[in-house]
Protein backbone atom coordinates (compact mmCIF):
# COMPACT_ATOMS: atom_id res chain seq x y z
CA UNK A 1 0.00 0.00 0.00
CA UNK A 2 1.43 3.31 -1.33
CA UNK A 3 1.97 5.84 1.42
CA UNK A 4 3.39 9.66 1.04
CA UNK A 5 4.88 11.64 3.36
CA UNK A 6 5.36 15.24 2.80
CA UNK A 7 7.59 17.90 4.57
CA UNK A 8 7.48 20.14 6.15
CA UNK A 9 4.04 20.53 7.11
CA UNK A 10 4.27 24.18 7.54
CA UNK A 11 6.82 26.70 5.49
CA UNK A 12 6.73 30.11 6.36
CA UNK A 13 8.70 32.36 3.90
CA UNK A 14 9.78 35.29 2.91
CA UNK A 15 9.11 36.94 -0.49
CA UNK A 16 12.15 36.45 -2.89
CA UNK A 17 13.23 33.60 -0.80
CA UNK A 18 13.84 29.94 -2.33
CA UNK A 19 12.80 26.62 -0.77
CA UNK A 20 11.96 23.05 -1.11
CA UNK A 21 9.05 21.14 -0.29
CA UNK A 22 9.81 17.06 -0.39
CA UNK A 23 7.81 14.40 -1.06
CA UNK A 24 8.55 10.53 -0.05
CA UNK A 25 6.77 7.69 -1.54
CA UNK A 26 6.73 4.33 0.01
CA UNK A 27 6.42 1.84 -2.75
CA UNK A 28 6.95 2.14 -6.95
CA UNK A 29 4.58 4.76 -7.90
CA UNK A 30 4.04 4.98 -11.47
CA UNK A 31 3.34 9.35 -11.51
CA UNK A 32 3.69 12.14 -9.15
CA UNK A 33 1.32 14.95 -8.82
CA UNK A 34 1.53 18.58 -7.72
CA UNK A 35 -1.65 20.04 -6.28
CA UNK A 36 -2.31 23.49 -5.09
CA UNK A 37 -5.10 24.50 -2.82
CA UNK A 38 -6.21 27.99 -2.05
CA UNK A 39 -8.06 28.45 1.21
CA UNK A 40 -11.78 27.20 1.55
CA UNK A 41 -11.19 26.09 -2.45
CA UNK A 42 -10.58 22.80 -5.14
CA UNK A 43 -7.85 21.72 -6.17
CA UNK A 44 -6.04 22.62 -8.75
CA UNK A 45 -3.39 21.13 -10.93
CA UNK A 46 0.18 21.83 -11.34
CA UNK A 47 2.49 18.95 -12.55
CA UNK A 48 2.11 15.51 -13.85
CA UNK A 49 5.65 13.90 -13.44
CA UNK A 50 5.45 10.46 -15.55
CA UNK A 51 8.78 9.37 -15.19
CA UNK A 52 12.32 8.61 -13.23
CA UNK A 53 13.99 12.25 -14.06
CA UNK A 54 11.03 14.12 -15.10
CA UNK A 55 11.46 18.07 -14.39
CA UNK A 56 8.79 20.63 -15.05
CA UNK A 57 8.28 24.20 -14.47
CA UNK A 58 6.03 26.55 -14.61
CA UNK A 59 6.56 30.38 -13.52
CA UNK A 60 8.58 30.38 -10.45
CA UNK A 61 7.56 26.80 -9.45
CA UNK A 62 9.92 23.71 -10.38
CA UNK A 63 8.61 19.50 -9.89
CA UNK A 64 11.42 17.18 -10.24
CA UNK A 65 10.87 13.32 -9.53
CA UNK A 66 13.81 10.40 -8.58
CA UNK A 67 11.65 7.30 -8.37
CA UNK A 68 14.99 5.61 -7.47
CA UNK A 69 14.77 7.49 -4.46
CA UNK A 70 11.23 7.66 -4.27
CA UNK A 71 11.23 10.97 -4.20
CA UNK A 72 9.95 14.47 -5.40
CA UNK A 73 10.46 17.87 -5.08
CA UNK A 74 8.85 21.04 -5.54
CA UNK A 75 10.95 23.86 -5.48
CA UNK A 76 10.13 27.67 -4.84
CA UNK A 77 12.16 30.28 -6.48
CA UNK A 78 12.10 33.65 -5.40
CA UNK A 79 8.50 33.27 -3.72
CA UNK A 80 5.58 35.89 -3.88
CA UNK A 81 2.72 35.96 -1.64
CA UNK A 82 0.62 34.88 -4.45
CA UNK A 83 2.23 31.25 -4.17
CA UNK A 84 0.70 31.51 -0.62
CA UNK A 85 -1.32 28.12 -0.37
CA UNK A 86 -1.58 24.39 0.18
CA UNK A 87 0.65 22.27 -1.69
CA UNK A 88 0.03 18.36 -1.96
CA UNK A 89 1.60 15.64 -3.89
CA UNK A 90 -0.04 12.28 -4.67
CA UNK A 91 1.00 8.75 -6.34
CA UNK A 92 -0.45 6.08 -7.86
CA UNK A 93 1.21 3.03 -6.74
CA UNK A 94 1.69 0.28 -9.15
CA UNK A 95 -1.35 -1.45 -10.89
CA UNK A 96 -4.12 1.36 -9.58
CA UNK A 97 -2.97 4.11 -11.78
CA UNK A 98 -6.75 5.41 -11.60
CA UNK A 99 -6.27 5.87 -7.84
CA UNK A 100 -4.83 8.37 -5.98
CA UNK A 101 -2.99 8.37 -2.41
CA UNK A 102 -2.35 11.67 -0.88
CA UNK A 103 -0.12 13.83 0.99
CA UNK A 104 -1.23 15.46 4.01
CA UNK A 105 -0.01 18.63 2.18
CA UNK A 106 2.15 21.51 2.69
CA UNK A 107 0.89 24.56 3.71
CA UNK A 108 2.73 27.59 2.64
CA UNK A 109 2.56 31.17 3.65
CA UNK A 110 5.10 34.02 1.84
CA UNK A 111 5.05 37.16 4.11
CA UNK A 112 6.23 40.12 2.53
CA UNK B 1 -17.58 26.25 -19.42
CA UNK B 2 -16.73 22.53 -19.11
CA UNK B 3 -15.82 20.75 -15.88
CA UNK B 4 -17.30 19.24 -12.59
CA UNK B 5 -20.03 20.39 -10.50
CA UNK B 6 -21.02 19.48 -7.49
CA UNK B 7 -23.78 20.13 -4.61
CA UNK B 8 -24.94 21.02 -2.82
CA UNK B 9 -22.26 23.42 -1.81
CA UNK B 10 -23.16 23.06 1.93
CA UNK B 11 -25.10 21.18 3.80
CA UNK B 12 -26.25 20.85 7.78
CA UNK B 13 -27.76 17.26 8.37
CA UNK B 14 -28.76 15.49 11.47
CA UNK B 15 -27.57 12.07 12.15
CA UNK B 16 -29.12 8.99 11.14
CA UNK B 17 -30.41 11.33 8.12
CA UNK B 18 -29.79 9.96 4.70
CA UNK B 19 -28.03 11.69 2.12
CA UNK B 20 -26.68 12.42 -1.98
CA UNK B 21 -24.21 14.66 -2.83
CA UNK B 22 -24.26 15.06 -6.31
CA UNK B 23 -21.25 15.15 -8.97
CA UNK B 24 -21.57 15.45 -12.60
CA UNK B 25 -18.74 16.39 -15.20
CA UNK B 26 -18.87 17.45 -19.44
CA UNK B 27 -15.45 16.54 -20.00
CA UNK B 28 -16.45 13.25 -20.38
CA UNK B 29 -13.80 11.13 -18.65
CA UNK B 30 -14.47 8.10 -17.86
CA UNK B 31 -12.81 7.54 -14.14
CA UNK B 32 -14.72 9.39 -11.58
CA UNK B 33 -13.42 9.74 -7.70
CA UNK B 34 -14.78 10.81 -4.58
CA UNK B 35 -12.51 12.16 -1.60
CA UNK B 36 -12.78 13.47 1.93
CA UNK B 37 -10.41 15.91 2.77
CA UNK B 38 -10.11 16.55 6.71
CA UNK B 39 -7.84 18.77 8.58
CA UNK B 40 -4.36 17.06 9.16
CA UNK B 41 -4.99 14.38 6.69
CA UNK B 42 -5.23 15.26 3.51
CA UNK B 43 -7.47 14.00 0.93
CA UNK B 44 -8.69 10.40 1.41
CA UNK B 45 -10.52 8.22 -1.46
CA UNK B 46 -14.13 6.95 -0.76
CA UNK B 47 -14.81 5.16 -3.80
CA UNK B 48 -13.89 5.53 -7.27
CA UNK B 49 -15.31 4.04 -10.66
CA UNK B 50 -13.43 3.52 -13.80
CA UNK B 51 -16.48 3.47 -16.29
CA UNK B 52 -19.80 3.68 -16.44
CA UNK B 53 -21.15 1.03 -14.61
CA UNK B 54 -18.24 -0.55 -12.41
CA UNK B 55 -17.52 1.15 -9.22
CA UNK B 56 -14.47 0.60 -6.31
CA UNK B 57 -13.55 0.87 -3.04
CA UNK B 58 -10.97 3.47 -1.92
CA UNK B 59 -9.08 3.85 1.26
CA UNK B 60 -12.39 5.05 3.35
CA UNK B 61 -15.58 3.17 1.66
CA UNK B 62 -17.86 2.68 5.23
CA UNK B 63 -20.98 4.05 5.54
CA UNK B 64 -21.03 5.30 1.92
CA UNK B 65 -22.22 4.05 -1.54
CA UNK B 66 -21.73 4.87 -5.10
CA UNK B 67 -23.33 4.28 -8.21
CA UNK B 68 -22.30 5.31 -11.63
CA UNK B 69 -25.36 4.53 -14.13
CA UNK B 70 -23.84 6.95 -16.83
CA UNK B 71 -20.57 8.14 -17.95
CA UNK B 72 -21.54 11.95 -16.27
CA UNK B 73 -22.77 11.68 -13.17
CA UNK B 74 -20.88 9.74 -9.84
CA UNK B 75 -23.41 10.57 -6.90
CA UNK B 76 -22.31 9.67 -3.54
CA UNK B 77 -24.94 8.51 -0.67
CA UNK B 78 -24.47 8.75 3.22
CA UNK B 79 -27.20 6.30 4.14
CA UNK B 80 -27.11 7.23 7.78
CA UNK B 81 -25.00 10.20 8.43
CA UNK B 82 -23.02 9.86 11.20
CA UNK B 83 -20.77 12.90 12.79
CA UNK B 84 -17.64 11.69 11.99
CA UNK B 85 -18.80 12.25 8.31
CA UNK B 86 -18.60 15.81 8.81
CA UNK B 87 -15.96 16.50 6.23
CA UNK B 88 -15.34 18.30 2.67
CA UNK B 89 -16.07 15.64 0.03
CA UNK B 90 -14.87 16.32 -3.52
CA UNK B 91 -15.16 14.88 -6.54
CA UNK B 92 -13.07 14.20 -9.23
CA UNK B 93 -12.56 12.98 -13.12
CA UNK B 94 -9.91 12.01 -15.18
CA UNK B 95 -9.12 9.87 -18.53
CA UNK B 96 -7.68 6.32 -18.22
CA UNK B 97 -4.06 6.08 -17.30
CA UNK B 98 -1.70 7.24 -18.66
CA UNK B 99 -3.46 10.34 -19.36
CA UNK B 100 -4.76 10.15 -15.81
CA UNK B 101 -4.40 13.77 -14.22
CA UNK B 102 -7.30 14.30 -11.85
CA UNK B 103 -9.49 17.74 -12.23
CA UNK B 104 -11.45 18.34 -8.99
CA UNK B 105 -15.35 19.74 -8.89
CA UNK B 106 -14.92 23.06 -6.24
CA UNK B 107 -16.75 20.60 -2.97
CA UNK B 108 -19.13 20.16 -0.56
CA UNK B 109 -19.10 21.14 2.95
CA UNK B 110 -20.66 18.99 5.09
CA UNK B 111 -21.41 19.17 8.54
CA UNK B 112 -23.52 16.25 10.98
CA UNK B 113 -24.66 16.82 13.95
Amino acid sequence: ELKVEQNPLFLSMQEGKNYTIYCNYSTTSDRLYWYRQDPGKSLESLFVLLSNGAVKQEGRLMASLDTKARLSTLHITAAVHDLSATYFCAGTGTGTASKLTFGTGTRLQVTL
Amino acid sequence: IAGITQAPTSQILAAGRRMTLRCTQDMRHNAMYWYRQDLGLGLRLIHYSNTAGTTGKGEVPDGYSVSRANTDDFPLTLASAVPSQTSVYFCASSDLPPHNEQFFGPGTRLTVL
